[in-house]
């Protein structure tokens, strides 16, 4: 069954903690994208990638790193840097050859402060 | 890149048509215009995407004028659960192969009994 898997569904985050959230797919689709939604608002972007070992920042990447040492897995860590970590995070990916192409979502994580 | 203006909320009844408009101005020469759904706690869902003219699936009907500066998703005969927030996408990064999107606040779509 294919698609894109976020894992955990919800996660705490300690003051000055980093914490990672993982996002693979088995699309074999090449580009892979962070966002994050606030409450009542639209998905900003936060990184993106289009091909294995490169990414690229999005709109509001301080705070945040990202790996893609696999073409399946995009994952996310949300570092101490970042002061207001609380969001619903969602991945998605997409073929990534054109800018007609469609973006797959996965169920998201909603990261919350201690 | 095109920015786009959309209602924030509307509100229907079940077994009617909704239509959604969607303003983009700026819209370029090459680029698509795409509808995503969100439920709730839940990552956006495609719905359509089209060109110009007009496009049908089984979900939705989209409708691009020939100058391209708005579009209209149509959905048929609504129910509870097209509840939802539909948003309008337009544009990409230029000078990049990648379909980045841009998501606005959406429009609140509330189906009532």
């Amino acid at each position: 069954d294919g698609g894109i898997t976020q894992s955990p569904k919800y996660l705490f985050r300690k003051e000055g903690q980093n914490v990672t959230l993982s996002c693979e797919q088995n699309l074999n689709h090449d580009a892979m994208y962070w966002y994050r939604q606030d409450p009542g608002q639209g998905l900003r972007l936060i990184y993106y990638s289009q091909i294995v070992n490169d990414f690229q920042k999005g709109d509001i990447a301080e705070g945040y790193s990202v790996s893609r040492e696999k073409k399946e897995s995009f994952p996310l860590t949300v570092t101490s840097a970042q002061k207001n970590p609380t969001a619903f995070y969602l991945c998605a990916s997409s073929i990534g050859r054109g800018h007609e192409e469609t973006q797959y979502f996965g169920p998201g994580t909603r990261l919350l402060v201690l | 890149l095109a920015k786009t203006t959309q209602p924030i909320s509307m509100d229907s009844y079940e077994g009617q048509e909704v239509n959604i408009t969607c303003s983009h101005n700026n819209i370029a020469t090459n680029d698509y215009i795409t509808w995503y759904q969100q439920f709730p706690s839940q990552g956006p869902r495609f719905i359509i995407q089209g060109y110009k003219t007009k496009v049908t699936n089984e979900v939705a009907s989209l409708f691009i004028p020939a100058d391209r500066k708005s579009s209209t998703l149509s959905l048929p005969r609504v129910s509870l659960s097209d509840t939802a927030v539909y948003y309008c996408l337009v544009g990409h990064d230029r000078g990049s192969t990648l379909g980045r999107l841009y998501f606005g606040r959406g429009t609140q779509l509330t189906v009532w009994p």
